[in-house]
């Protein structure tokens, strides 16, 4: 069983609507989320952190967090056709290095 | 401009070549990872470095090396004994203490193998 799950995609969202992607964990431990945005051929750059359970909102972005049934989810408002990217899901495991396992990542197409 | 460098964009490996990717910081951070992501899959943890002249193994360190000699340089060795090491390579650092646990990461480096 994989560490952090996400599924592949492609998630195809028209302009305007709202993408809703999802991410589940197996390590009860785990205290530290994130979500990354990769371009095609660039590198991973953060979008948002979550720590604590609830909802966190950066503007069109919103992370929720349920420790009690390990998912971590990213909404993102207004879908524009420059959000097209692959969204990678972090979970920091293990007390000592900050080390992430990342998810395979979710695909998000967003149509004109 | 702060920030994380690797070099070369893109790097071509013949058979029974060892190579070296750089990556360079000016952050001030404390901690370096090196990572590598093959085609529609997430990110792999290679090694990674909490301070200078200490690191560790991550999850799939047979046939690198690395060297932590400088806080800002965390270079990574691909050794011939990487039979597969066809990937795109990321870089990555953290600031380092309580609350700083975002990773940054520099622009990448794609191996090729000839």
């Amino acid at each position: 069983q994989k560490e952090v799950e996400q599924n592949s995609g492609p998630l195809s969202v028209p302009e305007g609507a709202i993408a809703s992607l999802n991410c589940t964990y197996s390590d009860r431990v785990s205290q530290s989320f994130f979500w990354y945005r990769q371009y095609s051929g660039k590198s991973p750059e953060l979008i948002m952190s979550i720590y604590s359970n609830g909802d966190k909102e950066d503007g069109r972005f919103t992370a929720q967090l349920n420790k009690a049934s390990q998912y971590v989810s990213l909404l993102i408002r207004d879908s524009q056709p420059s959000d097209s990217a692959t969204y990678l899901c972090a979970v920091k495991t293990g007390a000592a290095g900050n080390k992430l396992t990342f998810g395979g990542g979710t695909r998000v197409l967003v149509k004109p | 401009d702060g920030g994380i460098t690797q070099s070369p964009k893109y790097l071509f490996r013949k058979e029974g070549q060892n190579v070296t990717l750089s990556c360079e910081q000016n952050l001030n951070h404390d901690a370096m990872y090196w990572y590598r992501q093959d085609p529609g899959q997430g990110l792999r943890l290679i090694y990674y470095s909490q301070i200078v002249n200490d690191f560790q193994k991550g999850d799939i360190a047979e046939g690198y090396s690395v060297s932590r000699e400088k806080k800002e340089s965390f270079p990574l060795t691909v050794t011939s004994a990487q039979k597969n090491p066809t990937a795109f390579y990321l870089c990555a650092s953290r600031r380092g203490g309580q609350g700083s646990e975002t990773q940054y990461f520099g622009p990448g480096t794609r191996l090729l193998v000839l």
